[in-house]
C-alpha cells in the first residue's frame, strides 16, 4: 500500500456543487495532516491543516478518521476559482522524508 | 517581501552538463527543502536543511548536491545531468520545520536532453 493515496480524478462539477475528496494514509503513527492546493503550472500552497476534531474554513471542511486512516476535504458551493489540484500531505515519522505528498486530485468546476 | 524565489524559471541542459538551481527566501526561515515533481507522482524530497551549515538527504538525493552557507540561500546543484532529472523543481521554506506551513517558490522547469 502506498503511503498516501488519492483518487486522481478529474472531478468535473458544476458551479455551486458540493464535492468531497478522500485521501488514505498507511502509517498509523502519522500525526500531522494537510491539504495543499496547486493551480496548473504553479507552486503548491497550503489550503488548510487537518485537526483531529475536524475543522472548517469558509466553504472548506477537513476531517480526519484515524481508525480508518483517511482524511477528507469537502468543498461546498464550488466556485470556478476552486479549479485546481488538491494535494493530501501527511507526515512520515519514519523514513527519510518528513512529509509525504499524495499525487493530487484534480478538480474542474464548470460554469 | 518576495517570499521564496527561484531562478531560472526554465532550463534546458544536455546530458552530462552541470548547473545550479538557485533558491532564496527573505522570511528568515530556518527550514528549507528541495522537491521534484514528476507527472503522475507526488512531490518527492531531494534534500533539506534545518539551518545554515546543516543539510540532509531526502528520499531522492542521488545526482544532487546542496549547501546552506546562509539562512537565505539554498542552491541545488546537478552534478552531471541525466534525462531522468527532467522534472519541475520546487524549493520550499518554513519557519518551524517540515510540519509548519511550507512556502514554495514558483518552480524551475528543467529538461535534460
Amino acid at each position: 500500500r502506498k503511503e498516501v493515496e488519492q483518487d486522481p480524478g478529474p472531478f468535473n462539477v458544476p458551479e455551486g456543487a458540493t464535492v468531497a475528496f478522500n485521501c488514505t494514509y498507511s502509517n498509523s503513527a502519522s500525526q500531522s495532516f494537510f491539504w495543499y492546493r496547486q493551480d496548473c503550472r504553479k507552486e503548491p500552497k497550503l489550503l488548510m491543516s487537518v485537526y483531529s476534531s475536524g475543522n472548517e474554513d469558509g466553504r472548506f471542511t477537513a476531517q480526519l478518521n484515524r481508525a480508518s486512516q483517511y482524511i477528507s476535504l469537502l468543498i461546498r458551493d464550488s466556485k470556478l476559482s476552486d479549479s485546481a489540484t488538491y494535494l493530501c500531505v501527511v507526515n512520515s515519522p519514519s523514513g527519510n522524508t518528513p512529509l509525504v505528498f499524495g499525487k493530487g486530485t484534480r478538480l474542474s468546476v464548470i460554469a | 517581501n518576495a517570499g521564496v524565489t527561484q531562478t531560472p524559471k526554465f532550463q534546458v541542459l544536455k546530458t552530462g552538463q552541470s548547473m545550479t538551481l538557485q533558491c532564496a527566501q527573505d522570511m528568515n526561515h530556518e527550514y528549507m527543502s528541495w522537491y521534484r515533481q514528476d507527472p503522475g507522482m507526488g512531490l518527492r524530497l531531494i534534500h533539506y536543511s534545518v539551518g545554515a551549515g546543516i543539510t540532509d538527504q531526502g528520499e531522492v538525493p542521488n545526482g544532487y548536491n546542496v549547501s546552506r552557507s546562509t539562512t537565505e540561500d539554498f542552491p541545488l546543484r546537478l552534478l552531471s545531468a541525466a534525462p531522468s532529472q527532467t522534472s519541475v523543481y520546487f524549493c520550499a521554506s518554513s519557519s518551524d520545520g517540515p510540519l509548519d506551513t511550507q512556502y514554495f517558490g514558483p518552480g524551475t522547469r528543467l529538461t535534460v536532453l
